[in-house]
Parts: C-alpha cells; sequence; structure tokens
C-alpha cells in the first residue's frame, strides 16, 4: 500500500526566512504523480504543482522550489524569503494509476512578522 | 483551471437529520469525482469514488448506506449522510478529474458540516 509522510507537524519562522518542508513517499508502483497543496485558513485546497515519477528535474515557481529524489523516494518543497501570506497547511500527495490521492499528515507553517 | 463548486459552504443540523452536498463540475465533463473528509487537524482521508452512471466504491471503513453517493450527471455528484450524528461533523470535500487533463484533480472548496 502506499504512503506519504510528512515528518514535520509545524514549522514557524520569521518573515523572509527560508523554510523547507520534507515529504517522503511509499510506493511499488514505477508510475505515480506527487503532488503538494497548500490549505489555507479558509480551507479549500490550492494546488502548487504535480510532478510525474519519471521527470525528476527540479522545478521554481516563483518563491517556491522543489526537490524530487526517487532514490530516497523524497519530494520536498522549499519557499524563500516566506511571507506571512505563506502561512497555510501544505500536503503532500501520492497518486496512482487509480488517480486516488493519499495525502500526508500536513505540515503547518506560521510566518510571523 | 478547471472549476469546481460545493453547495452548501457551511450547513448545521440536527441529529438523526439527513444532509445533502453537492459537487459540480462548472466547465468540463468529470466521469469521476471523488470525496474527502477531513477532520479538525488532521489530513484529509478519501471516503468513496464517484463514477457516473454507475455505484460508488466506498474505502475500507466508510458506511456506504450511510455516506449515500449518486452521481446521476457528468457534472453532478452529490454526497448524502444519512442520520447524522455529531461525530460526522467533519470537514468534505469533493473533487472531480478532468478527462482531458488526466493526471489532475481539481477540488471544491469544501462543506463544513456541523451535527448538533
Amino acid at each position: 500500500a502506499q504512503k506519504v509522510t510528512q515528518a514535520q507537524t509545524e514549522i514557524s519562522v520569521v518573515e523572509k526566512e527560508d523554510v523547507t518542508l520534507d515529504c517522503v513517499y511509499e510506493t511499488r508502483d514505477t508510475t505515480y504523480y506527487l503532488f503538494w497543496y497548500k490549505q489555507p485558513p479558509s480551507g479549500e485546497l490550492v494546488f502548487l504543482i504535480r510532478r510525474n515519477s519519471f521527470d525528476e528535474q527540479n522545478e521554481i515557481s516563483g518563491r517556491y522550489s522543489w526537490n524530487f529524489q526517487k532514490s530516497t523516494s523524497s519530494f520536498n518543497f522549499t519557499i524563500t524569503a516566506s511571507q506571512v501570506v505563506d502561512s497555510a497547511v501544505y500536503f503532500c500527495a501520492l497518486q496512482l494509476n487509480d488517480y486516488k490521492l493519499s495525502f500526508g499528515a500536513g505540515t503547518t507553517v506560521t510566518v510571523r512578522a | 483551471g478547471a472549476v469546481v463548486s460545493q453547495h452548501p459552504s457551511r450547513v448545521i443540523c440536527k441529529s438523526g437529520t439527513s444532509v445533502k452536498i453537492e459537487c459540480r463540475s462548472l466547465d468540463f465533463q468529470a466521469t469521476t469525482m471523488f470525496w474527502y473528509r477531513q477532520f479538525p487537524k488532521q489530513s484529509l482521508m478519501l471516503m468513496a469514488t464517484s463514477n457516473e452512471g454507475s455505484k460508488a466504491t466506498y474505502e475500507q471503513g466508510v458506511e456506504k448506506d450511510k455516506f449515500l453517493i449518486n452521481h446521476a450527471s457528468l457534472t453532478l455528484s452529490t454526497l448524502t449522510v444519512t442520520s447524522a450524528h455529531p461525530e460526522d461533523s467533519s470537514f468534505y470535500i469533493c473533487s472531480a478529474r478532468d478527462p482531458r487533463l488526466l493526471e489532475t484533480q481539481y477540488f471544491g472548496p469544501g462543506t463544513r458540516l456541523l451535527v448538533l
């Protein structure tokens, strides 16, 4: 069975600090997709990124960057120069061919001004 | 991106009543929709997969007679919580898969259910 582990429950930083969120996944499938979602206090899930298992290129989008390492089954997410608006719960998720998403426990990020 | 709506956004009901939550894909046809439940400060857990024109498939531990799912059209799936009890109070979120974009699901804004 697949599993997603986000070991960090809460992270608190001061504005402008960088913050890295860890995600480790387990699956026996060779084809899968990894996602990161942001959930602000309103509750709505905001899609951040999708990565398929055959694409290990790291990606940068503005202040966000992702490091996918298949060798360690990790898909870590870094927010550079954090801002108060980045405060939210961040979920890593794994999707197999049945399209079902398995979510990690989530990491609550608090950015203090 | 694609838009998925949910209605109502918030509902309070008395114990023993039934509550229906709608999930609509607004600008695409979704052959598959998913229903998730999220308790406070917890992760999202998949409850069931809703397939248009056929019976829903439920995850282990989810009572199909309590959580009735109907996917009567390509743009609408409904989740009915029957005889709701306080322990059913949760945040219910649906997602819809756009068959044109196979890997990505689009999430609705969620429905907060409070059973008194």
